[in-house]
């Protein structure tokens, strides 16, 4: 299995408050992101990056703001947290070959209240 | 913009017995990969199978296989001999390679096995 992790794996927050989660990945890959995942809704993709420093946006990057500062971490900052923010956080790195798949974390349970 | 489209958001098969998910999803361009990935309820994502746009040939990995019709844009995930251990969400994912690099996912479909 590719080693990436997750954490915190579980975390409850206070709305308005900020909340950082990290990705670690050991494989050295170039390719991160991060997903969050609601009922209906399936994997929606907030920011990946492709290289140090070098990040993009997905399709619900509003309110979330990312960074790579080294290759092995990327994280995820909800800058203000808000209750639409509750979710199932996802971190996933692609591997060498082109069209490779994607290799999960274990996800974070955010609950905003 | 590329989508994903899976259509039925829940199915049911007996144990033993074939079912077919279905996904298709929108791109102009002509190379790219599909997959399926299976979440069974500890959260984990699987993958469980992955088709090269270029080639004709269905992708198989033991009871499950694809139809893989890229003129229709569809790519359907086929179960057969089914476990109750094959129940779990079932999502299918879209990968171009030119220009970024993102993997769009379709909504789901939650499978049930019944005994």
């Amino acid at each position: 299995d590719a080693g990436i992790t997750q954490s915190p794996r579980h975390k409850v927050t206070e709305t308005g408050t900020p909340v950082t989660l990290r990705c670690h990945q050991t494989e050295n890959h170039r390719y991160m992101y991060w997903y969050r995942q609601d009922p209906g809704h399936g994997l929606r993709l907030i920011h990946y990056s492709y290289g140090v420093k070098d990040t993009d946006k997905g399709e619900v990057s509003d309110g979330y703001s990312v960074s790579r500062s080294k290759t092995e971490d990327f994280l995820l900052t909800l800058e203000s947290a808000t209750s639409s923010q509750t979710s199932v956080y996802f971190c996933a790195i692609s591997g060498r070959e082109e069209g490779s798949p994607l290799h999960f974390g274990n996800g974070t349970r955010l609950t905003v209240t | 913009a590329q989508t994903v489209t899976q259509s039925q958001p829940e199915m049911s098969v007996q144990e033993a017995e074939t079912v077919t998910l279905s996904c298709t999803y929108d791109t102009s361009e002509s190379d790219y990969y599909l997959f399926w990935y299976k979440q069974p309820p500890s959260r984990q994502m699987i993958l469980v199978i992955r088709q090269e746009a270029y080639k004709q040939q269905n992708a198989t990995e033991n009871r499950f296989s694809v139809n893989f019709q890229k003129a229709a844009k569809s790519f359907s995930l086929k179960i057969s001999d089914s476990q109750l251990g094959d129940a779990a969400m079932y999502f299918c994912a879209y990968l171009c390679t030119s220009g970024t690099y993102k993997y769009i996912f379709g909504t789901g479909t939650r499978l049930k096995v019944l005994a």
